[in-house]
């Protein structure tokens, strides 16, 4: 079964960092960009970054440029997002996606004080 | 590029056709698609290239358009479709969503 399980998610203070995690599993992950994308409670999508198979090509939404990093292992069949500089309005449930097709269940973030 | 879907929601009863429109703010070919999402879980994608069913997905749903404008019907409303369904540029960064349109049963 293809899947995509999350973690990593929590309460972070303001100007704080989180480290997402994805993992992949019953698809070959090194052949697929993979991508994130978040939501606010109760509120619309809005994607995040990609990651392209190799890993030498990255994109990013304006709103995240210079604090997030998106990376991946091929080894270890994960992909990760690395955040930096947290803001309250990064409060949002994280989603992991293979190529916006096959999709996680999604992890909480909470910047508050 | 800026998405513009109508409506924001609606009310329909069972076995009505139902159609949602999206608008881009520039020609996008067809790298566009369609997604269902309901209470508490991830969004589950419907169409990919403006008109493709995705895998699994009923045939009662399918998309059309090209250029900047695309819809998606649903040809007979059944409960279980009761969600909020989303269009998704995927023709240039960043990738962008429309606001949403949720579909509720009467």
């Amino acid at each position: 079964e293809e899947q995509l399980v999350e973690s990593g998610g929590g309460l972070v203070q303001p100007g704080g960092s989180l480290r997402l995690s994805c993992a992949a599993s019953g698809f070959t992950f090194n052949t697929f960009w993979m991508d994130w994308v978040r939501q606010v409670p109760g509120g619309g999508l809005e994607w995040v970054a990609n990651i392209r198979q190799d890993g030498n090509e990255k994109y990013y939404v304006d709103s995240v440029k210079g604090r997030f990093t998106i990376s991946r292992d091929n080894g270890k069949n994960s992909v990760y997002l690395q955040m930096n500089s947290l803001r309250a309005e990064d409060t949002a449930v994280y989603y992991c996606s293979r190529r916006l097709d096959l999709w996680g269940q999604g992890t909480m973030v909470t910047v508050s004080s | 590029i800026q998405m513009t879907q109508s409506p924001s929601s609606l009310s329909a009863s069972v076995g009505d056709r139902v159609t949602i429109t999206c608008r881009t703010s520039q020609a996008i070919r067809d790298e566009f698609g369609w997604y269902q999402q309901k209470p508490g879980k991830a969004p589950e994608r419907l169409i990919y290239a403006a008109s493709t069913l995705h895998s699994g997905v009923p045939s009662r749903f399918s998309g059309s358009g090209s250029g900047t404008e695309f819809t998606l019907t649903i040809s007979s409303l059944q409960p279980e479709d009761s969600a909020t369904y989303y269009c998704l540029q995927y023709n240039s960064y960043p990738r962008t969503f429309g606001q949403g349109t949720k579909v509720e049963i009467k």
